[in-house]
């Protein structure tokens, strides 16, 4: 079945420290992204890419940073410039639309906690 | 200014009864499509229903329905007879075809349905 696979589901971060998670789809889907979300918030974009080996920043890249050197996969690095990077990280992809009609599908997420 | 608007935080609704969350959008774009969520307590995102912008009726799926009220910018989900499995969050989402592709995010509803 396609789909999207986040790892870890949870993963724990020293002070200082990057930390890489993984983001892998199936669905050829072209583009993908990248979304923070805090207890009880809603979504908040980090970066996005809708073509290999392209990407944008969203509404709060800094102290983040990705890559997209194939089309199934983008990754999401933390590095020890996000001062507060405890959160609930999710990875979506769509396809490039040709109208309004596609929604996005999602990973079951990463847990990240600073320890 | 918000685009997308979710004025209800939080609503407790007993098992049973039909509930519906609202959600507001603002936009000048004519060609839009208007998505909703659910995210349970396990924290993926499940997609619901979608409105299209042109589209004549209003969008149905099983229990949930889209009220859609075009001239007064409003899209509320209709769960019916609810169930104890519907507690969950719920985002209302949008997008324009002049969005670069994606999707506007309200703050989210948490549902919590009453046994």
């Amino acid at each position: 079945d396609g789909g999207i696979t986040q790892s870890p589901k949870y993963l724990f971060r020293k002070e200082g420290q990057n930390v890489t998670l993984s983001c892998e789809q199936n669905l050829n889907h072209d583009a993908m992204y990248w979304y923070r979300q805090d207890p009880g918030q809603g979504l908040r974009l980090i970066y996005y890419s809708q073509i290999v080996n392209d990407f944008q920043k969203g509404d709060i890249a800094e102290g983040y940073s990705v890559s997209r050197e194939k089309k199934e996969s983008f990754p999401l690095t933390v590095t020890s410039a996000q001062k507060n990077p405890t959160a609930f990280y999710l990875c979506a992809s769509s396809l490039i639309p040709q109208g309004t009609g596609y929604g996005y599908t999602f990973g079951s997420g990463t847990r990240l906690t600073v320890v | 200014a918000q685009k997308i608007t979710q004025t209800q935080p939080g609503m407790f609704v007993q098992e049973k009864e039909a509930v519906t969350l609202d959600c507001t959008y603002d936009t000048s774009d004519p060609s839009y499509g208007l998505f909703w969520y659910k995210q349970p307590s396990s924290g993926e995102m499940i997609f619901l229903i979608y409105q299209g912008s042109y589209d004549q009726q209003n969008a149905t799926e099983g229990r949930y329905s889209l009220n859609f009220q075009k001239a007064r910018k409003s899209a509320n989900l209709v769960i019916s007879a609810s169930q104890l499995g519907d507690s969950a969050m719920y985002f209302c989402a949008m997008r324009e075809m002049d969005s670069n592709y994606q999707l506007i995010w309200g703050a989210g509803t948490k549902l919590i349905i009453k046994p």
